[in-house]
Parts: C-alpha cells; sequence; structure tokens
C-alpha cells in the first residue's frame, strides 16, 4: 500500500522568495516518487523523479527535491520564485521499477506567487 | 516530443447520456490511464491498460467502463452519465525509461467534462 501527504493546499510565496512544497510518503516497498505541476487548463507535466539513485534531484525550471528515507519525505524547492511558478503542484509515489502500473497522487497544493 | 491528446476540452451531457472520451498517444506506448482529478481530492485512477484490449479497475471504476482496441487509443465511457460525473478527465500513457529502469507517465490537457 503507499499513500502521499502533501501539507498545505495552498501557498503563497513572494516572488523571488524560497518555495518550499511538502510531501510525505508512506509505502511498504521502496518507492519511487514524482512531482508533477499542472498550470491552468493543462495537463501534467513532469517536474522531476526519484528513482532510487541520487538523493538530491533537480528537475525542469530550476527547481530540486531531497529523498530522506528517515523522514518519508520528498519535498520540493526552489531557491527563488518567479510569477510563471503559480500552478498546481502534486506529489505521487509508485512502487519501484519500471513494471509498476499503480502512480497514486497526493491531493495538490496549489502555489500561488505574489509581485 | 510525446503527444497525448484528448477528443475535446470541454463537454456538456445531459444525466443518462453515454459518454465517450477519447485519448490517442502517438509515441507507441503500450500502457495507458485514465483518470478523474476533482479539487481537494487529487488524481484518482479510474482505469488502465497495459496493452491492447488488456484492461485493469483502478480505484474508482464504478460507473464506468474502457476500451482499447488500438494501441494508441484508449477510451473511457461512461453508461450512463450522472451529475457526479462531473470532473475533469485525464488520460495518460507511458514510457520505459531503459537508463535508471523508471518510467514517466505523459498527461493530454484533460477533458472537462459537465453533466447537467
Amino acid at each position: 500500500a503507499q499513500s502521499v501527504t502533501q501539507l498545505g493546499s495552498h501557498v503563497s510565496v513572494s516572488e523571488g522568495a524560497l518555495v518550499l512544497l511538502r510531501c510525505n510518503y508512506s509505502s511498504s516497498v521502496p518507492p519511487y516518487l514524482f512531482w508533477y505541476v499542472q498550470y491552468p487548463n493543462q495537463g501534467l507535466q513532469l517536474l522531476l523523479k526519484y528513482t532510487s539513485a541520487a538523493t538530491l534531484v533537480k528537475g525542469i525550471n530550476g527547481f530540486e527535491a531531497e529523498f530522506k528515507k528517515s523522514e518519508t519525505s520528498f519535498h520540493l524547492t526552489k531557491p527563488s520564485a518567479h510569477m510563471s511558478d503559480a500552478a498546481e503542484y502534486f506529489c505521487a509515489v509508485s512502487p519501484s521499477g519500471a513494471g509498476s502500473y499503480q502512480l497514486t497522487f497526493g491531493k495538490g497544493t496549489k502555489l500561488s506567487v505574489i509581485p | 516530443d510525446v503527444k497525448v491528446t484528448q477528443s475535446s476540452r470541454y463537454l456538456v451531457k445531459r444525466t443518462g447520456e453515454k459518454v465517450f472520451l477519447e485519448c490517442v498517444q502517438d509515441m507507441d506506448h503500450e500502457n495507458m490511464f485514465w483518470y478523474r482529478q476533482d479539487p481537494g481530492l487529487g488524481l484518482r485512477l479510474i482505469y488502465f491498460s497495459y496493452d491492447v484490449k488488456m484492461k485493469e479497475k483502478g480505484d474508482i471504476p464504478e460507473g464506468y467502463s474502457v476500451s482499447r482496441e488500438k494501441k494508441e487509443r484508449f477510451s473511457l465511457i461512461l453508461e450512463s452519465a450522472s451529475t457526479n460525473q462531473t470532473s475533469m478527465y485525464l488520460c495518460a500513457s507511458k514510457n520505459y525509461d531503459g537508463e535508471d529502469n523508471s518510467y514517466e507517465q505523459y498527461f493530454g490537457p484533460g477533458t472537462r467534462l459537465t453533466v447537467t
């Protein structure tokens, strides 16, 4: 069984400030972890993924996330927010391995960027 | 670039109608998925297909069925639409990344279905 908890359904940051979106997971087997972004009226786009190699993962648009097994966390960060980062972000977990079909999503965090 | 397209961006149907949502991918992926997305609930898996004519129920299959006659096309069917099926429906297909034995799901733009 697996699940994802995203802390905070809405997060607001000022332009230029640090972005921190929290994700905690629960998995009975070694997980793969993903962050997706959804811009208004669009589908989801993969930001980055953890697949048991490096624990610090760099993604697109300056985002990165760190896998911390002891804390069962995979928080998403970006040093300096841009207006274009305003979107909804989803954390997801699956059992490790390419054969897995089940990707379980969190409920999402909507990020607002204040000018 | 992988492309996943969905037949309609917006759809309005009446209660009791049979509704077809179509999804096409152009990358020869074997696995395809249908999710529904509701505010505060995230994405929930309705059905997935791991090959032509093969399908598996996801977490919320009740009231839905699917069809996969060709590899590139995966259809979601609402046999008798109800108002509680008003939602955003997202289709995805999945590739295999041989570099790290992982995968990525690619999503279509979504169909916002309203049932009145």
